[in-house]
């Protein structure tokens, strides 16, 4: 079965801080994709990252960073230096290799800056 | 990159009635795929389309309830039918990128009040 859970149902911090949020998956395929979405109080997602099981590199983009580890099958999002707008709810979702477009999301982390 | 709009944005209707929601992607595609947000809560796959076939929907969701067409690569309309208050959520239609395009685009959503 595949499942991803996202433990943190809720982060309070203060602007300029560090905030990792969390997230372990369960699968049992060999080939699988990990992605992670923002959604802002507007409503859209919007789309941060898309990994596959085979590229263990950690990413970085900006402010943005985020560790894949699969001896812990976790895929964890870092936000350095946080801002106001940065206040979103933020899931995490894996897909099967072939059934990119079948997401399944975590419980999202809903993650509050205040200034 | 693709472009997603749906129809309407929103909605407030009466339990029992059914509303149709728009999917119109802005190229080819060859699966469509609908996504519910019940309040709060995370996103849970209903179905995919494909073009020229009937739907595939996935478990806890049948055709007489969320009937969907795809007449063509570039449009789905999702009708939820003989709605009841559960059904109020927010209803995301979603593509995959093409080529080397890794994300998974999702429309605007529309945002469903059952009463």
């Amino acid at each position: 079965a595949q499942k991803v859970t996202q433990a943190q149902t809720e982060i309070s911090v203060v602007e300029k801080e560090d905030v990792t949020l969390d997230c372990v998956y369960e699968t049992r395929d060999t080939t699988y994709y990990l992605f992670w979405y923002k959604q802002p109080p507007s409503g859209e997602l919007v789309f941060l990252i898309r990994r596959n099981s085979f590229d263990e590199q950690n990413e970085i983009s900006g402010r943005y960073s985020w560790n894949f580890q699969k001896s812990t099958s976790s895929f964890n999002f870092t936000i350095t230096a946080s801002q106001v707008v940065d206040s979103a709810v933020y899931f995490c979702a894996l897909a099967r290799s072939g059934n990119t477009g079948k997401l399944i999301f975590g419980q999202g982390t809903t993650l509050q800056v205040k200034p | 990159s693709a472009v997603i709009s749906q129809k309407p944005s929103r909605d407030i209707c009466q339990r029992g009635t059914s509303l149709t929601i728009q999917c119109q992607v802005d190229s080819q595609v060859t699966m469509m795929f609908w996504y519910r947000q019940q309040p709060g809560q995370s996103l849970t796959l209903i179905a995919t389309a494909n073009q020229g076939s009937e739907a595939t929907y996935e478990s806890g969701f049948v055709i007489d309830k969320f009937p969907i067409s795809r007449p063509n690569l570039t449009f789905s309309t999702l009708t939820v039918s003989n709605m009841s208050p559960e059904d109020s959520s927010i209803y995301l239609c979603s593509v995959e990128g093409q080529g080397s395009s890794y994300e998974q685009y999702f429309g605007p959503g529309t945002r469903l009040t059952v009463t």
